[in-house]
């Protein structure tokens, strides 16, 4: 089975930079994905990482290393508007047509 | 850009009746996920679609069922709604994952369903 574990909540202030770290245990690792998710609505993709390392996206970037088991989520210059829940989810290739799992979200909040 | 589209975007039914979720994939786009997040619960797999035909299935009760249509729309039917079944229903389209490659989904905006 999949085991997907991240801190239930984080709170940051505005402009400072926030890491929301997921651990996992899963067989078959095929691909870790960070989504955001505001109250009642859809979870929105974040980005994806497969092999190890660091992928930068704008103000967002996502580590992974796979043999620990890991992956973090960087926020930087953080705004209001990040104020939401962020999803760690993976895929196993015991379900090689993309099944998400995901963990139970951190909810982070940023102040003024 | 086109996202994915869902319909009713609420409900309200009571216990014991049916109801029929529905689901419109992004254009070109043709596997098609359902998910059912509970309130302050991640969002858990029930079903999915590829090409029309059931590709993997998660924890979908047996009173729930679901297809693919030829115009890859999806159809989530659930039957003898229990109290326990209120919850958000999200869809979410990809294009054709292959063997060993994952690629992301991106999710339309949910049904709220409301049991009474």
């Amino acid at each position: 089975g999949q085991n997907i574990d991240q801190p239930t909540e984080m709170t940051a202030t505005e402009g400072a930079i926030v890491q929301i770290n997921c651990t996992y245990q899963t067989s078959g690792f095929n691909g870790l994905f960070w989504y955001q998710q505001h109250a009642g609505e859809a979870p929105t993709f974040l980005s994806y990482n497969v092999l190890d390392g660091l992928e930068e996206k704008g103000r967002f970037s996502s580590f992974l290393s796979r043999s620990k088991g890991y992956s973090y989520l960087l926020l930087k210059e953080l705004q209001m508007k990040d104020s939401a829940s962020y999803l760690c989810a993976v895929t196993s290739r015991g379900s090689t047509l993309g099944r998400l799992y995901f963990g139970r979200g951190t909810q982070l909040t940023v102040w003024p | 850009a086109a996202g994915v589209i869902q319909s009713p975007r609420h409900l309200i039914k009571e216990k014991r009746e049916t109801a029929t979720l529905k689901c419109y994939p992004i254009p070109r786009h043709d596997t098609v996920y359902w998910y059912q997040q509970g309130p302050g619960q991640d969002p858990q797999f029930l079903i999915s679609f590829y090409e029309k035909m059931q590709s993997d299935k998660g924890s979908i009760p047996d009173r729930f069922s679901a297809q693919q249509f030829s115009d890859y729309h999806s159809e989530l039917n659930m039957s003898s709604l229990e109290l326990g079944d209120s919850a958000l229903y999200f869809c979410a389209s990809s294009q054709t994952v292959r063997q060993g490659i994952t690629v992301e989904q991106y999710f339309g905006p949910g049904t709220r369903l409301t049991v009474t």
